[in-house]
């Protein structure tokens, strides 16, 4: 079964400074890589997303992933966060193997301080 | 504007009450999604669906239910509530190569 790995489950940063977050996935086949986000109080919405081609991906608000298919990741980079940012960040894999749905990492909370 | 509605937002309810959780979507999607999230941790598949009559068990063994008799609706049936089932309900639906969710909801059971 495939996995997905988030290895910060908070981060605290403050205005200005570059993300990454890191997100590994377990599957060795083709797959699609998401990052979705959930603002306080909101839907989850679609940050950006992967299938195939470039593996540097951009997405909304000047987020970008990077797919290295090597080391099986998908991190999510900003490089200057603003206090709006503050939200739950989750990379998602979708499933292979003629099943349907996506596979979610635990998260990661974000906070950033003004 | 096309969406995706879930209702109730917030439920709390005795142990033993059937309760029916409503997802409805104007987007025209075939397939639609049942995830279950508690707090702090990831979603988990519980139910999807390809169409209307069509609905498979996700990875997350569940005692719910689902039906799905008009493309819209994907409703989501407890028929005997535990306080085990205390979650927050996501109901998604796909395009051709992204989900859009709804706003979830909260349930709780005393």
């Amino acid at each position: 079964a495939q996995s997905v790995s988030q290895h910060n489950h908070h981060v605290i940063l403050s205005e200005a400074a570059s993300l990454e977050l890191g997100c590994n996935y377990s599957y060795g086949g083709t797959v699609n890589l998401f990052w979705y986000v959930q603002y306080p109080g909101q839907h989850l919405q679609l940050l950006l997303k992967y299938f195939s081609g470039d593996p540097l991906v951009k997405g909304i608000k000047g987020f970008e992933a990077e797919f290295i298919k090597s080391k099986f990741s998908f991190n999510l980079r900003k490089p200057s966060v603003q206090w709006s940012d503050t939200a739950e960040y989750f990379c998602a894999v979708k499933r292979g193997g003629g099943a349907d749905g996506l596979t979610f990492g635990k998260g990661t909370h974000l906070i950033i301080q003004p | 504007e096309a969406d995706i509605y879930q209702t109730p937002r917030y439920l709390v309810i005795g142990t033993g009450k059937k309760i029916t959780l409503e997802c409805s979507q104007t987007m025209g999607h075939d397939k639609m999604y049942w995830y279950q999230q508690d707090p702090g941790m990831e979603l988990h598949l519980i139910h999807y669906s390809y169409g209307v009559n069509s609905t498979e068990k996700g990875d997350l063994s569940s005692e719910s239910t689902v039906s799905r008799i008009r493309t819209e609706h994907f409703p989501l049936t407890l028929e005997s509530a535990r306080p085990s089932h205390t979650s927050q309900y996501l109901c998604a639906s796909r395009g051709s190569n992204e989900q859009f969710f709804g706003p979830g909801t909260r349930l709780t059971v005393l």
